[in-house]
């Protein structure tokens, strides 16, 4: 089945230190694929996504490349803030209309100390 | 637009006690989904809808959890009896009808059973 594996946490970082978090997937289809970021108390926020191999998703300072030969997507940021500390998701979907759904990663704490 | 709301934010019950969680998803989304998240467990999909129809529930963990959406514009998810072990955060979530739509989350049901 299609899972995503995320590396192990919690990560943390000082403040204007470069951020990688890896993300690997594995599909029965061509997936579609996501970051997610939950702050604390709230629900989860769609961070970036790409929809096929090379796309590069942005957002906030935060860029993900879609690598199909090597089945990842992993997040980077070249500069981090105190205001990143989240939880971070890595998704994937497959399929089509009423088959389509959200497969996520285990998620990884990120804190960022001033 | 208000975002998916979720009531209530917090509930504390009893063991062996009915829970009822509520949803209204963004209007004019078609799909509505249901998570579950544990810190043993991580992020995982119960059930989801596909205009007010279940579409999968195999996450679904046990009788004792049902789902309804008797319209587009509200859904429940209920839990008969609780259990401690049903201690999680609950988040409902919906998106739109097109292919790679954004799943939007609601802030979530922090739910205690003692």
């Amino acid at each position: 089945g299609d899972s995503v594996t995320q590396m192990e946490g919690p990560v943390t970082l000082s403040e204007e230190a470069f951020l990688t978090i890896n993300c690997t997937y594995t599909a029965t289809g061509y997936p579609s694929l996501f970051w997610y970021v939950q702050y604390p108390g709230e629900g989860l926020q769609l961070l970036l996504k790409a929809t096929k191999a090379d796309d590069k998703g942005s957002n906030k300072g935060f860029e993900a490349t879609y690598r199909k030969e090597t089945t990842s997507f992993h997040l980077e940021k070249g500069s981090v803030q105190v205001s990143d500390s989240a939880v971070y998701f890595c998704a994937l979907s497959v399929g089509f209309g009423a088959n389509s759904k959200l497969t996520f990663g285990k998620g990884i704490t990120l804190s960022v100390r001033p | 637009d208000a975002g998916v709301i979720q009531s209530p934010r917090h509930e504390v019950t009893e063991m062996g006690q009915e829970v009822t969680l509520r949803c209204k998803p963004i209007s004019g989304h078609d799909y509505l989904f249901w998570y579950r998240q544990t810190m043993m467990r991580g992020l995982e999909l119960l059930i989801y809808f596909n205009n007010n129809v279940p579409i999968d529930d195999s996450g679904m963990p046990e009788d004792r959890f049902s789902a309804k959406m008797p319209n587009a514009s509200f859904s429940t998810l209920k839990i008969q009896p609780s259990e401690p072990r049903d201690s999680a955060v609950y988040f409902c979530a919906s998106r739109a009808q097109g292919v790679w739509e954004t799943q939007y989350f609601g802030p979530g049901t922090r739910l205690l059973v003692l």
